[in-house]
């Protein structure tokens, strides 16, 4: 079965600071990854997603994130943190070739202090 | 139009009553989910629905009940729930083949809560 790894339950950063949130997944494939930001109260929003070609992919609001495969990773960055970006990231799974399932990971809470 | 919107923003109900969830999109998308969130936890999959036909079914207690009327709608009918059935309760919709399938638009959620 597939499953989705995020390490850190909880990040704080300096606003200004760089910012690089982790995401593991198992797969017997590469599946499709995303990565998604909640506001509190709010709905999910689609930040960037990978289904192939170039391993670095850009996303809204200055978000970028890089696969590895080797590491069956999908980490999400941004170069200087606003204190607007405070909010819960999750990063998610969907098979390949479809099948309408998504996996979210457990959370990534980030705080930014200003 | 590229939003999802689900209402009622939040409701209380009791453990006899009868209520509904009700979702809207007009993206022309063709499959639509229902997810319940709760507090510091991700969403989970309960439904989904794939040109207008169930098509997932995560196990989802009974007193739950999905409707999709049409392309554009989905509606959850809700009967004798639980306290822990309070959530916020989150609506999405996806193309409904092809690589857009998988990329989901989510509305702003239902947050209910059951006395």
């Amino acid at each position: 079965a597939q499953s989705v790894t995020q390490p850190d339950i909880h990040i704080t950063v300096s606003e200004g600071a760089s910012l690089e949130l982790r995401c593991n997944y198992s797969y017997g494939a590469t599946p499709y990854l995303f990565w998604y930001v909640q506001s509190p109260g709010q709905g999910l929003q689609l930040l960037l997603k990978y289904f192939s070609g170039d391993t670095l992919v850009q996303g809204i609001k200055g978000f970028e994130a890089e696969f590895k495969r080797s590491q069956s990773s999908f980490n999400l960055r941004k170069p200087s943190v606003h204190w607007s970006d405070a909010a819960e990231y999750f990063c998610a799974v969907a098979p390949w070739g479809g099948g309408n399932k998504l996996t979210f990971g457990t959370g990534t809470q980030l705080k930014v202090e200003l | 139009d590229t939003e999802v919107t689900q209402t009622p923003k939040h409701l209380v109900m009791g453990m006899t009553n009868k209520k509904s969830l009700k979702c809207e999109q007009h993206m022309g998308h063709r499959a639509m989910y229902w997810y319940k969130q709760k507090a510091k936890k991700p969403p989970e999959l309960m439904f989904v629905y794939s040109y207008e036909k169930l098509s997932i079914n995560e196990s989802v207690p009974s007193r739950f009940s999905p409707e999709c009327p049409n392309s554009s709608l989905l509606n959850l009918h809700l009967h004798a729930l639980q306290p822990e059935d309070s959530a916020l309760y989150l609506c999405a919709s996806s193309q409904g083949t092809g690589d857009g399938a998988n990329v989901l638009t989510f509305g702003a959620g239902s947050r209910l809560t059951v006395l």
